[in-house]
């Protein structure tokens, strides 16, 4: 079974920074593109990023285009985002999910919260 | 970018009745289209990819169609645990890969 563990959210001041770690296992990772969506509260998904399996290509949202770096890192099947300028806007529940480059999200973390404030 | 829209924002309807949800991207994206459902307090889950294949373990009573623009997810004999939010998503050629804003099922 394909597993998805999100960690390191938390509370982090307008202006600071947080890592974002999404730990996969149950998958052959390297062969798989991984994506961060997140959900405000009460609010509906956006997509955030993507990196394709290889970590040679990346995508991101223009919200947030600049100020978060996706990375992966294949011999421990963690996908990262790494968060900095963070505004208060980028307060939300952020999964991590397989998939994303012209395939759909198959598989999703439960999320981890980031609240900026 | 392109642009999904999603309506209803919200259906009303019976348990076993049918609901049928639209999705309209803004340019066309064939079939690169998938449809998540999304219950209260988890994360979504993929129902619909490729516009109209079922993913793995989805009941037979949901289905998707449409390609290009315009895009439908029909459940038909809607059951209790049905009644959740869709959302609407595309992957085509290049990100961001928008999604819609969501149709809330209600009873």
């Amino acid at each position: 079974e394909v597993q998805l563990v999100e960690s390191g959210g938390g509370l982090v001041q307008p202006g600071g920074s947080l890592r974002l770690s999404c730990a996969a296992s149950g998958l052959i990772f390297s062969d798989h593109a991984m994506s961060w969506v997140r959900q405000a509260p009460g609010k509906g998904l956006e997509w955030v990023s993507t990196i394709t399996g290889s970590g040679g290509n990346t995508y991101f949202a223009d919200s947030v285009k600049g100020r978060l770096t996706i990375s992966r890192d294949n011999s421990m099947n963690t996908v990262y985002l790494q968060m900095n300028s963070l505004r208060a806007e980028d307060t939300a529940l952020y999964y991590c999910a397989r998939g994303g480059y012209y395939a759909a999200l198959d598989v999703w973390g439960q999320g981890t919260t980031v609240t900026v404030s | 970018e392109i642009v999904m829209t999603q309506s209803p924002a919200t259906l009303s309807v019976s348990p076993g009745e049918r609901a049928t949800l639209s999705c309209r991207a803004s340019q066309s994206v064939p079939i690169n289209l998938a449809w998540y459902q999304q219950k209260p307090g988890q994360a979504p889950r993929l129902l619909i990819y490729g516009a109209s294949t079922r993913a793995a373990g989805v009941p037979a009573r949901f289905s998707g169609s449409g390609s290009g623009t315009e895009f439908t997810l029909t459940i038909d004999s809607l059951q209790s645990e049905d009644f959740a939010v869709y959302y609407c998503q595309h992957y085509n050629n290049w990100p961001p890969y928008t999604f819609g804003q969501g149709t809330k099922l209600d009873i």
